[in-house]
C-alpha cells in the first residue's frame, strides 16, 4: 500500500531553467506534507513543507503547491542550479509525525 | 548548533548477529524517530521516541527495537540479524515530534 508515490523516477533540466517535481498521495489523513534533498551517503535534507490547509508555500527559489482534491503536490525549483542535483522525496505526515515517504525523484541538473 | 550525529557510519555483521546503533539530537530536541531505507522499499518508518517512551511504531518486527536516554540520545537494536536488513539506518530529530524532523547521516549496515 504505497500512501505516497512520486512515479518519475528520474528529471533531467538545464540549469536556469525550471524544475518540477510531482508527487501523489491517498491517505486523506495526511496534514502536512514536507520535501527533502538526499545525496549519496548523506541524510536528507529538509527543504519545504506545506500543511492541508494552504495550496502554497515559497522559500527562495522552492515552492511547493498542493491540490487537496486531486491528492497532489509538486515541487517548482526556478532557477534550477547544478548544485540541486540529487534525488528528491515527499513525504507526507499527520502532525509531522511518522513521515510516508515516497520512493524518490533523481534530478540532474545539466550546465 | 551542531546536527544529528550517528554512529558507527558504516558496519558489517554476519546473519545472526545483532546490532546496536546511536543517535544523538540536535540540543534541545527530545523526539528521535528511526527509518530504514532500503533500495526495494524505501525510506520506511521503524519508530518514534519521545521523553524516554516509544510513542510510534512502523510495520517492522520485533527484532527491530529501540530506546531513549534521560539525555535523548537514542540507541536502536537489531537481533538476529537477516540478509534483508541491509540498509541505511536514518535516524531524525525534532524538538516535540510535532515539528519539522531533521536527519543524521545515518548508519549504512551490511549483513554477510
Amino acid at each position: 500500500d504505497q500512501q505516497v508515490k512520486q512515479n518519475s523516477p528520474s528529471l533531467s533540466v538545464q540549469e536556469g531553467r525550471i524544475s518540477i517535481l510531482n508527487c501523489d498521495y491517498t491517505n486523506s489523513m495526511f496534514d502536512y506534507f514536507l520535501w527533502y534533498k538526499k545525496y549519496p551517503a548523506e541524510g536528507p535534507t529538509f527543504l519545504i513543507s506545506i500543511s492541508s490547509i494552504k495550496d502554497k508555500n515559497e522559500d527562495g527559489r522552492f515552492t511547493v503547491f498542493l491540490n487537496k482534491s486531486a491528492k497532489h503536490l509538486s515541487l517548482h525549483i526556478v532557477p534550477s542550479q547544478p548544485g540541486d542535483s540529487a534525488v528528491y522525496f515527499c513525504a507526507g505526515s499527520t502532525g509531522f509525525q511518522k513521515l510516508v515517504f515516497g520512493t524518490g525523484t533523481r534530478l540532474l541538473v545539466s550546465p | 548548533k551542531a546536527g544529528v550525529t550517528q554512529t558507527p557510519r558504516y558496519l558489517i555483521k554476519t546473519r545472526g548477529q545483532q546490532v546496536t546503533l546511536s543517535c544523538s539530537p540536535i540540543s534541545g530536541h527530545r523526539s528521535v524517530s528511526w527509518y530504514q531505507q532500503t533500495p526495494g522499499q524505501g525510506l520506511q518508518f521503524l519508530f518514534e521516541y519521545f521523553s524516554e517512551t516509544q510513542r510510534n511504531k512502523g510495520n517492522f518486527p520485533g527484532r527491530f527495537s529501540g530506546r531513549q536516554f534521560s539525555n535523548s540520545r537514542s540507541e536502536m537494536n537489531v537481533s538476529t540479524l537477516e540478509l534483508g536488513d541491509s540498509a541505511l539506518y536514518l535516524c531524525a530529530s525534532s524538538l516535540t515530534g510535532r515539528e519539522t524532523q531533521y536527519f543524521g547521516p545515518g548508519t549504512r549496515l551490511l549483513v554477510l
